[in-house]
């Protein structure tokens, strides 16, 4: 069963545009992982924040968690049309890692 | 350059067949996982394994079987039992098991005919 739940489903933006999503879950947390999927293809890995952390960046990325209200966004800056795909919360309880059914991001050039 | 390769890219099943989807790894890495993902869904974990000749089920495993004899192979046998096999599979691996992070291949799509 998922655990992490996204929000919104589907989001759509200019280039140029900051994007955030979020994703809520239910049970504690190891850690909480965010992977983007282009249509048609595999998931890749984009960030890992540990359930002590905060707040982690990597590039355009900002990741944040609250573990008090069980959520985390990731937000895109200056998004590209290269952005445009799927993005998965996977949150990982005592080595069982759950996905998120995704946020669907249309960024339009 | 290393990856993961998941064959063929595209299956279809008859009525009554098992067919098998080919996972290869060349990271060196222990875990190996089965999704299904269905349209517009999350994945669904079917199997995984955190070493070789041992494997676990997942939440979804009926109507699938997996074999590790290899730390490079992990393939998903998709058996008639499985009453609803459309789908898009994945495979994917990681270090060690315990939350790390996961590799994935690009998936096989498997229809029926």
């Amino acid at each position: 069963s998922q655990q992490g739940e996204e929000d919104p489903q589907a989001l759509s933006i200019q280039e140029g545009e900051n994007a955030t999503m979020n994703c809520s879950y239910k049970t504690s947390i190891n850690n909480l992982q965010w992977y983007r999927q282009n249509s048609g293809r595999g998931l890749v890995h984009l960030i890992l924040i540990r359930s002590n952390e905060r707040e982690k960046h990597s590039g355009r990325l900002r990741v944040t968690l609250d573990t008090s209200k069980k959520s985390s966004s990731l937000l895109i800056t200056a998004s590209r049309a290269a952005d445009t795909a799927s993005y998965f919360c996977a949150t990982d309880n005592n080595n069982d890692m759950r996905f998120g059914a995704g946020t669907r991001l249309t960024v339009k050039p | 350059d290393g990856g993961i390769t998941q064959s063929p890219k595209y299956l279809f099943r008859k009525e009554g067949q098992n067919v098998t989807l080919s996972c290869e790894q060349n990271l060196n890495h222990d875990a190996m996982y089965w999704y299904r993902q269905d349209p517009g869904q999350g994945l669904r974990l079917i199997y995984y394994s955190q070493i070789v000749n041992d494997f676990q089920k997942g939440d979804i495993a009926e109507g699938y079987s997996v074999s590790r004899e290899k730390k490079e192979s992990f393939p998903l046998t998709v058996t008639s039992a499985q009453k609803n096999p459309t789908a898009f599979y994945l495979c994917a691996s990681s270090i060690t098991g315990g939350g790390q992070p996961q590799h994935f291949g690009d998936g096989t799509r498997l229809s029926i005919l």
